[in-house]
């Protein structure tokens, strides 16, 4: 199966700092890759789609680059309701298969 | 609005079997694949399964391949998960999740329901 890595684990920001999250896939997932956010106690919710596409009512500070096995999800000025848990996932290939996730939190 | 509702979960003993149900409403339900997604307790998410929108293919994770079984009734807007044998590691929060329409391939997730709690435990 595609193994996904995420990088860093956790990641600290003082307000007003971008967010670079990483994912990298233990094969070429072309670019069938999401990623996604979670809030405690919430179900994840869908932020970008195929590398790059945001989602439907996702704001522009998210954006999200890359294809084969490098992914990048960044938060320009992330918003203090951004500081959640962040999985990537790729579809390129069964099993589908889900990062360990990158926890951003406020320094 | 677009909406999935889970149902179903509880505590049940290790060997048990349980049968979550997902509500859909607000979009044409037969017209998508529907998947199965769980998190244990302070863990990430896992994929469990998926269905075709016909019925007509199915998908396991190896972790739940011949203990769980995923259905659907497009008559009632209405996807399950009967999971058999269940084991400790099978304890988690259950989402269900709509799969966007794509070219190719499954696409990805979204739309998800609020997640229904399974315990496994003695």
């Amino acid at each position: 199966e595609i193994v996904l890595t995420q990088s860093p684990a956790t990641l600290s920001l003082s307000p007003g700092e971008s967010a670079t999250l990483s994912c990298r896939a233990s094969q070429s997932v072309d670019s069938y890759l999401a990623w996604y956010q979670q809030k405690p106690g919430q179900a994840p919710r869908l932020l970008i789609y195929d590398a790059s596409n945001r989602a439907t009512g996702i704001p522009a500070r998210f954006s999200g680059s890359g294809s084969g096995t490098d992914f990048t999800l960044t938060i320009s000025s992330p918003e203090p309701e951004d500081f959640a848990l962040y999985y990537c996932q790729q579809r390129r290939e069964w099993p589908i298969t889900f990062g360990q996730g990158t926890r951003l939190e406020i320094k | 609005e677009m909406q999935l509702v889970e149902s179903g979960g509880g505590l049940v003993q290790p060997g048990g079997s349980l049968r979550l149900s997902c509500a859909a409403s607000g979009f044409t339900f037969s017209s998508y694949e529907m998947n199965w997604v769980r998190q244990a307790p302070g863990k990430g998410l896992e994929w469990v399964s998926d269905i075709r929108g016909s019925g007509s293919g199915t998908f396991y994770a190896d972790s739940v391949k011949g203990r769980f079984t995923i259905s659907r009734d497009n008559a009632k807007n209405s996807l399950y998960l009967q999971m058999n044998s269940l084991r400790a590691e099978d304890t988690a929060v259950y989402y269900c999740a709509r799969a966007a329409i794509v070219a190719l391939g499954t696409g990805p997730f979204d739309i998800w329901g609020q997640g229904t709690v399974v315990t496994v435990s003695s």
